[in-house]
C-alpha cells in the first residue's frame, strides 16, 4: 500500500510569496495531521482533521497559515505571505481514529526554505 | 506544566552495546505512550506503544520499552545496537480522552560508533 504522500519535497521561495503544501493520506485513514519540525521548536502539531473536519487548529501559528481538507484523500497547508521564520520541514501524517489513538503514519515531509 | 521530557539530546553508543533512552512525562493521568524513530531525511515511524496492561512492551526492530508509573517514565531499550539504529528517537503521548492528538518530546539523537 502507498504511504502518506507529500509534495513538494523541497520548496525554496522568497519572502512574501504564497506557499502551498499538499498531502495525500493513506486510503481508509480518517484522521490527518500537519506537523512542523524546526531545530528550535522541535515537532509541533499545527492542525488535525477527523473525517475531513478540522478538530484542533490551536497550533496554527497565525492567520498567514491555513489548512483545508476538501475530501478524504487530499489536504493542503497554505502559507500566505511566507516569511523566513516559516522555514521548516512540514510533515503530514494520517491514522485511523478508532482504537488507534496516536498510531500515526508520516509522510517524508516537505522542506520549506523562505529567503 | 504538562510535558514530555527527553533529558538526553545526544547519545553515542558502540555497535553491539546496549541502549537506553529516557522519557519522562508530567500529566495528571497516565497518557498513552509512544516511541517514534526518524531516520535522516525521513518521516517518523512508530516503534512501539503502551496503552495499558503489561508494562513491558515490545516493538519493531528489536526495541522494547518499560512503563514505570511510580517514576512517570517510559524508557526505550535495546540489548544490542546496530549501526542502522543511528537516528533520532522521539517519545510521545496522547492524553486519555484527548482524541488523537500526539505530543512529542524534543528527541534524542543516537549515534552508533563502529
Amino acid at each position: 500500500d502507498a504511504g502518506v504522500i507529500q509534495s513538494p519535497r523541497h520548496e525554496v521561495t522568497e519572502m512574501g510569496q504564497e506557499v502551498t503544501l499538499r498531502c495525500k493520506p493513506i486510503s481508509g485513514h480518517n484522521s490527518l495531521f500537519w506537523y512542523r519540525q524546526t531545530m528550535m521548536r522541535g515537532l509541533e502539531l499545527l492542525i488535525y482533521f477527523n473525517n475531513n473536519v478540522p478538530i484542533d487548529d490551536s497550533g496554527m501559528p497565525e492567520d498567514r497559515f491555513s489548512a483545508k481538507m476538501p475530501n478524504a484523500s487530499f489536504s493542503t497547508l497554505k502559507i500566505q505571505p511566507s516569511e523566513p521564520r516559516d522555514s521548516a520541514v512540514y510533515f503530514c501524517a494520517s491514522s485511523r481514529t478508532s482504537g488507534k489513538a496516536g498510531e500515526l503514519f508520516f509522510g517524508e515531509g516537505s522542506r520549506l526554505t523562505v529567503l | 506544566a504538562q510535558s514530555v521530557t527527553q533529558p538526553d539530546i545526544h547519545i553515542t553508543v558502540s555497535e553491539g552495546a546496549s541502549l537506553e533512552l529516557r522519557c519522562n512525562y508530567s500529566y495528571g493521568a497516565t497518557p498513552y505512550l509512544f516511541w517514534y524513530v526518524q531516520s535522516p531525511g525521513q518521516g517518523l515511524q512508530l516503534l512501539l506503544k503502551y496503552f495499558s496492561g503489561d508494562t513491558l512492551v515490545q516493538g519493531i526492530k528489536g526495541f522494547e520499552a518499560e512503563f514505570k508509573r511510580s517514576q512517570s517514565s517510559f524508557n526505550l531499550r535495546k540489548p544490542s545496537v546496530h549501526w542502522s539504529d543511528a537516528a533520532e528517537y522521539f517519545c510521545a503521548v496522547v492524553l486519555t480522552g484527548g482524541g488523537n492528538k500526539l505530543t512529542f518530546g524534543t528527541g534524542t539523537q543516537l549515534k552508533v560508533e563502529l
